[in-house]
């Protein structure tokens, strides 16, 4: 059982550019979370999927879009890169409505230069 | 929305010494979890504790949901304890929501 995995581990951007972080889950859960973490912050929600065919914003959305490919996949995209952007990003999964224990992926360190 | 709470924001140990986290709630909670982050940034799952008590090893924690707070007691500290500790709970409109965290450094 893999959990949650999510590439790339690293990635190092420069202005402008765009990048898609991936993530999948095989614990058949029905939602997804993307947070990204600033050096000595906490955990800032970016998007969220509570089932598949659902997006919805969290609390830092701007410069980010989601998609929720299918149950397993939720990918996070950056269509212009910005210093700002640079962070860890982790993606998370649970299952609503029963047992709602949440697993994270290893996280994304990303730097945009 | 509900805030959760995470006290004391920084502890210092000396290798060996016990101690206490807590984690507050504004409203009641259907889900509580306890995360470490080690150094390397990696978030480790500790506890899911809605409610009762659970013992892992020198970590164990409880939650009492009537009275809305969570602890996690850390016994016979050692350096790899140290990182960061998040509580994390209730689902509130589908998110998940945490705490800041508590900052633990222990020294040999």
């Amino acid at each position: 059982n893999a959990g949650v995995t999510q590439t790339p581990k690293f990635q190092v951007l420069k202005t402008g550019q765009s990048m898609t972080l991936q993530c999948a889950q095989d614990m058949n859960h029905n939602s997804m979370y993307w947070y990204r973490q600033d050096p000595g912050m906490g955990l800032r929600l970016i998007y969220y999927s509570a089932s598949e065919g659902t997006t919805d914003k969290g609390e830092v959305p701007n410069g980010y879009n989601v998609s929720r490919l299918n149950k397993r996949e939720f990918s996070l995209r950056l269509e212009s890169a910005a210093p700002s952007q640079t962070s860890v990003y982790f993606c998370a999964s649970l299952y609503l409505g029963g047992n709602t224990e949440a697993f994270f992926g290893q996280g994304t360190r990303l730097t945009v230069v | 929305g509900i805030q959760v709470e995470q006290s004391p924001p920084d502890l210092i140990l000396q290798e060996g010494a016990n101690s206490t986290l807590r984690c507050n709630f504004s409203d009641s909670v259907n889900n509580l979890q306890w995360f470490h982050q080690n150094p390397w940034g990696q978030l480790i799952n500790l506890f899911y504790i809605p409610s009762g008590t659970k013992q892992n090893g020198r970590l164990s924690a409880t939650t009492v949901a009537t009275e809305r707070y969570s602890l996690l007691y850390i016994s016979s500290s050692q350096t790899t304890d140290s990182g960061v500790y998040f509580c994390a709970g209730p689902i509130y409109g589908n998110k998940l929501v945490f705490g800041a965290g508590t900052i633990l450094r222990v020294k040999s």
